[in-house]
Formats: C-alpha cells, sequence, structure tokens
C-alpha cells in the first residue's frame, strides 16, 4: 500500500542553522508530494506542494523537489528562524480521497 | 472568517458518554474529511464525505457516527467513550482531492 517515512524527530537547531527533513514514500502511480506544518495548538496548514517529478515546491523559505527517481521529497531551508519551531508533515495523494501522512517531525529552534 | 470551524474546541467527559463535534468550511469545497490525531501527532483518515456521500471510512468503530447534512457540514458523533477514544480530532476540507484545509482541531479528554 501507499505509505509516507520521515525521519524520527525531535530535531533541535540554532537560529540560522541549515533544515534538512528527510521523507520517502512508497506509491503506487504519480502521487502529488505535500509538506503540511503545525504549530503549537493548532490545524495542519500546507507548506508546499509538488504535483510531478522534477517540481520543485517553495514557500517561506522552505523548498522541496520531488525526486521520483529516490522517491524523496526532502524539506529543506537555508536559515531556520525561532517561529518555525512546529512539527512537520510529510504527505502524499495518489488522487483518491485519501492523503496518507507521516509520522511528523518536531522541529525546536533555539535562539 | 474561519475557512474551516470546528466546535467545540475542548471537550471531557467521562468513559460511557456520548459527544458529538461539529464541523462547517466556508470555502466551497466538495470533500470534508475527519482525522484524528493521537498523542505522539500520529495523523489518521478516519473519514471522508465528498459532496455528502461517504467514500472512505477506514475501519473506525461503530461508535463513531459521521453525518454530513449538506456539503458545508461535517459532524461526528461519539457514542459510549472510551479511555482510547482521547485524541484530537481534526476536521479538515479539500476540493477536487487536492490540498487539504484544517480546522483547529477539537481535542476529546475521556476519563
Amino acid at each position: 500500500g501507499n505509505s509516507v517515512t520521515q525521519m524520527e524527530g525531535p530535531v533541535t537547531l540554532s537560529e540560522e542553522a541549515f533544515l534538512t527533513i528527510n521523507c520517502t514514500y512508497t506509491a503506487t502511480g504519480y502521487p502529488s508530494l505535500f509538506w503540511y506544518v503545525q504549530y503549537p495548538g493548532e490545524g495542519l496548514q500546507l507548506l508546499l506542494k509538488a504535483t510531478k517529478a522534477d517540481d520543485k515546491g517553495s514557500n517561506k523559505g522552505f523548498e522541496a523537489t520531488y525526486r521520483k527517481e529516490t522517491t524523496s521529497f526532502h524539506l529543506e531551508k537555508g536559515s531556520v528562524q525561532v517561529s518555525d519551531s512546529a512539527v512537520y508533515f510529510c504527505a502524499l495523494n495518489t488522487g483518491g480521497f485519501k492523503t496518507i501522512f507521516g509520522a511528523g517531525t518536531r522541529l525546536f529552534v533555539k535562539a | 472568517d474561519t475557512a474551516v470551524s470546528q466546535t467545540p474546541k475542548y471537550l471531557v467527559t467521562q468513559m460511557g458518554n456520548d459527544k458529538s463535534i461539529k464541523c462547517e468550511q466556508n470555502l466551497g469545497h466538495d470533500t470534508m474529511y475527519w482525522y484524528k490525531q493521537d498523542s505522539k501527532k500520529f495523523l489518521k483518515i478516519m473519514f471522508s464525505y465528498n459532496n455528502k456521500e461517504l467514500i472512505i471510512n477506514e475501519t473506525v468503530p461503530n461508535r463513531f457516527s459521521p453525518k454530513s447534512p449538506d456539503k458545508a457540514h461535517l459532524n461526528l458523533h461519539i457514542n459510549s467513550l472510551e479511555l482510547g477514544d482521547s485524541a484530537v480530532y481534526f476536521c479538515a476540507s479539500s476540493l477536487n482531492r487536492d490540498e487539504l484545509f484544517f480546522g483547529e482541531g477539537s481535542r476529546l479528554t475521556v476519563l
């Protein structure tokens, strides 16, 4: 079946450090890939997405590239801020009514 | 104007009781969902409704009964609450199976 695996957290970084959160997927067909972010006490919100191979999604300084050959969609940011502290979820949808989420990676950014 | 709103935000109740959570979206979306998030932040789909029709029921116990009176509303009723039902329940909506828009969540605590 379809699934998403992302690196376990928590990830703790100092402000202005480089961030990578790894995400790999297993899916039949050609899924759309997403990163969602959940700030404390809130619901999830879309951070970025990519719908086909080699697409790069970007938003708020975050980027992720859809790599079909490695079935990956790693999230990166060049310089994190304290306000980026949150839980990040990688997700996929193969065009149906079910979006499958990874287990989430908690990020702590220290000032 | 909140796009996806759910009430109540917090519920605290005794085992064996019945409770309901309401959800409304004003985005004009055609699909609505209920997700359950456990204490480890793991997110699992429970139900999906498309144009008021049940599309996905992910082996959820019969004690959980969703109802969609119209495309903008999806309510969740839970009978005979058990300790294991304690979680945060998120309502979400989407258009044409694209990105999900989440409510802020309803935290259910069963004592």
